[in-house]
């Protein structure tokens, strides 16, 4: 069964509101979590690294103020993507990494559409 | 920087075909190499990995072998079912687990 899970699935919004995608492991304490975007045809690119207790890391290139993350506690991480604008529009995936047997468990996913 | 190439699909096979996704990476210095496999309505999942030069990482049939030589990860099977049907991702990562870096996916359509 899903490890890690992501809600809503798909979310399709106006453009200027803002979305809160949730991202929880299921049954172990991830101190961190990472968020990817992926568009059609291409890879996933690491938005930004969550950390519990702290700030968020962003990747080059990554707005902070667009894409906000909070770790709330050691099982939940979100992403608000904040006055959402078409461009936004994207597959956004979160992973958990599980140290104890070295393997990161990704959550399956949220289609974001911005119309 | 740190890179993965991996072919273009859709990859359409018959029952019981043998399969070959290739991949090759660009990297700095040594790192880890993974396949993971997202069936449809899934979350991406690790299939296999290897963490040294000349390891092989096998499961469910699958075999990648780690070539510092050619730069190399390609994923193999002897024989696919529909049930492999899936997206398969190439990644690699200086600090296991952390930090993936992806290919693009190559998407295994099998058909009976």
């Amino acid at each position: 069964g899903a490890v890690v899970s992501q809600h809503p699935s798909r979310v399709i919004c106006k453009s200027g509101t803002s979305v809160k995608i949730e991202c929880r492991s299921l049954d172990f304490q991830a101190t961190t979590m990472f968020w990817y975007r992926q568009f059609p045809k291409q890879s996933l690119m690491l938005m930004a690294t969550s950390n519990e207790g702290s700030k968020a890391t962003y990747e080059q290139g990554v707005e902070k103020d667009k894409f906000l993350i909070n770790h709330a506690s050691l099982t939940l991480s979100t992403l608000t993507v904040t006055s959402a604008h078409p461009e936004d529009s994207s597959f956004y995936i979160c992973s958990a990494p599980r140290t104890e047997v070295d393997t990161q468990y990704f959550g399956p996913g949220t289609r974001l559409t911005v119309l | 920087g740190d890179s993965v190439t991996q072919m273009e699909g859709p990859v359409t096979l018959s029952e019981e075909a043998c399969l070959t996704i290739n991949c090759t990476y660009t990297a700095t210095g040594y790192p880890s190499l993974f396949w993971y496999v997202q069936y449809p309505g899934e979350g991406l999942q690790l299939l296999l990995k290897a963490t040294k030069a000349d390891d092989k990482g096998s499961n469910k049939g699958f075999e990648a072998t780690y070539r510092k030589e050619t730069t190399s990860f390609h994923l193999e099977k002897g024989s696919v079912q529909v049930s492999d049907s899936a997206v398969y991702f190439c990644a690699l990562s200086e600090i296991a687990p952390d930090k993936l870096i992806f290919g693009t996916g190559t998407r295994l359509q099998v058909f009976p």
